[in-house]
């Protein structure tokens, strides 16, 4: 297995629901990201980890809830997702957080909210 | 603020060259770089310039300007499956990249 994986790809979720997105990376990376996609926009910088320690919240609604258990894994919990919160989400990673940064991105997960 | 802009949407012709331009102002520069995203695919990395001067990769190459807060990535010899989004994005002063919003490249046989 090589690169940054992501699960699921696809997820669609109620309101009420509560979900977790999943990203792993293979690629013995210190520093992981959450971003958010959304058509004809930005990337949205959600979080970033740094060593298993979190650097950046950028102002994200308490709905999403970032954990990352050790170097290699990344996970995003929502709950109570509001319908402008569909969009693509992409976990990438980093050797580290500083000089040549290069990010390998994940397929990311595309959701959708009713 | 910090800002990137670049095209929204450029159309080009199967073997011809097409130039996608990049102006930036952000708080700190520590790189700039290139990505390519096919639609429904993760960004895929092109290109990092951090000193003036052209970076040539094959088909592809990067242009840096700091002092004008520019640059543009070069595309020669299209092929139908350079059709993609190309993003530019700024290393501010944190280490943070900072995303322009992509160009959606369309090439026509």
């Amino acid at each position: 297995e090589t690169g940054v994986t992501q699960t699921p790809r696809h997820l669609v979720m109620g309101m009420t629901n509560k979900k977790s997105l999943k990203c792993e990376q293979h690629l013995g990376h210190n520093a992981m990201y959450w971003y958010k996609q959304s058509a004809k926009k930005p990337l949205e910088l959600m979080f970033v980890y740094n060593f298993k320690e979190q650097t950046e919240n950028n102002s994200v609604p308490s709905r999403f809830s970032p954990e990352c258990p050790n170097s290699s894994h990344l996970f995003l919990h929502l709950h109570t997702l509001q319908p402008e919160d569909s969009a693509l989400y992409l976990c990438a990673s980093s050797g580290s957080l500083a000089e040549h940064n290069e990010q390998f991105f994940g397929p990311g997960t595309r959701l959708t909210v009713l | 603020g910090q800002n990137i802009d670049q095209p929204t949407e450029m159309t080009a012709t199967e073997g011809a060259i097409v130039q996608i331009n990049c102006t930036y102002q952000t708080s700190g520069f520590n790189g700039l770089f290139w990505y390519q995203q096919h639609a429904g695919e993760a960004p895929t990395f092109l290109s990092y310039n951090v000193l003036d001067g052209l970076e040539e990769k094959g088909r592809f190459s990067s242009f840096l300007s700091r002092s004008k807060g520019y640059s543009y990535l070069l595309l020669k010899e299209l092929q139908m499956k350079d059709s993609a989004s190309y993003l530019c994005a700024v290393s501010d002063s944190n280490y943070q990249l900072i995303w322009g919003a992509g160009t959606k490249l369309i090439i026509k046989p």
